[in-house]
């Protein structure tokens, strides 16, 4: 199994709500991440899980909490967002987090599409 | 910091070639090349390490000169299933010893009939 599935696919949620996003991989990966798509942009790095341990944190506000259950499981929480964090959220995996290597890509889902009223 | 990609965008009909370039002012561990088609999730093409390597998968092959701080993707022979918007990844690890990858600004290509 070479899948990165995310729940929901779609999400509309209004300022003062509290929301998760779900991300759940088979592929034996210690290493998780959390993207963020803005439309006709790069994917933007968030947050780094490595061996279930928060390892990067790129500065992203606090309304926005992830967390890693066990191996397999990536959420990331969401309480009174702006409108302007509407976007495609992706999580990806991959086999590690520490030291490049050959066998580092990255497997994405297909992204939680996120709409802010 | 967020490598450089150029072009931004390229249409080219099937059969024709295209190369796309990457270049960072920073040291790079590796290059990491991705595909992503419209609604869909980027789909990973390969990776290049330091070291001058290349690489190749079908009639998609890239390089990465690691002195010149650069990657090229090379599409030949394009296949109307090559459009998408292609992103570079350049790779740094951060204090913490872990993995970070910047995606370039990507280049849209689209190839038509």
């Amino acid at each position: 199994d070479t899948e990165v599935t995310q729940t929901p696919k779609h999400l509309v949620m209004g300022m003062t709500n509290k929301k998760s996003l779900k991300c759940e991989q088979h592929m034996g990966h210690r290493a998780m991440y959390w993207y963020k798509q803005k439309a006709k942009k790069p994917p933007e790095l968030m947050f780094v899980y490595s061996y279930e341990k928060l390892s990067i944190n790129e500065s992203v506000p606090s309304r926005f909490s992830p967390e890693c259950p066990n191996s397999s499981l990536l959420n990331l929480h969401l309480h009174a967002l702006q409108p302007e964090d509407s976007a495609l959220y992706l999580c990806a995996s991959s086999q590690e987090a520490t030291l490049p290597s050959s066998y580092n890509e990255q497997f994405f889902g297909p992204g939680t599409r996120l709409t802010v009223l | 910091q967020q490598p450089v990609q150029s072009p931004q965008a390229v249409i080219l009909r099937e059969g024709e070639d295209a190369v796309i370039n990457c270049s960072s002012s920073k040291a790079l561990y590796s290059v990491h090349w991705y595909r992503q088609k419209h609604g869909e999730a980027p789909v990973f093409l390969m990776i290049l390490l330091k070291g001058g390597e290349q690489k190749g998968h079908d009639k998609i092959s890239a390089s990465f000169n690691e002195k010149k701080q650069q990657s090229s993707l090379y599409l030949t022979a394009s296949q109307l299933s090559y459009s998408g918007t292609y992103f570079c990844g350049t790779e740094a690890v951060d204090s913490g010893g872990y993995q970070k990858v910047t995606f370039g600004i990507g280049t849209k290509l689209q190839v038509i009939p």
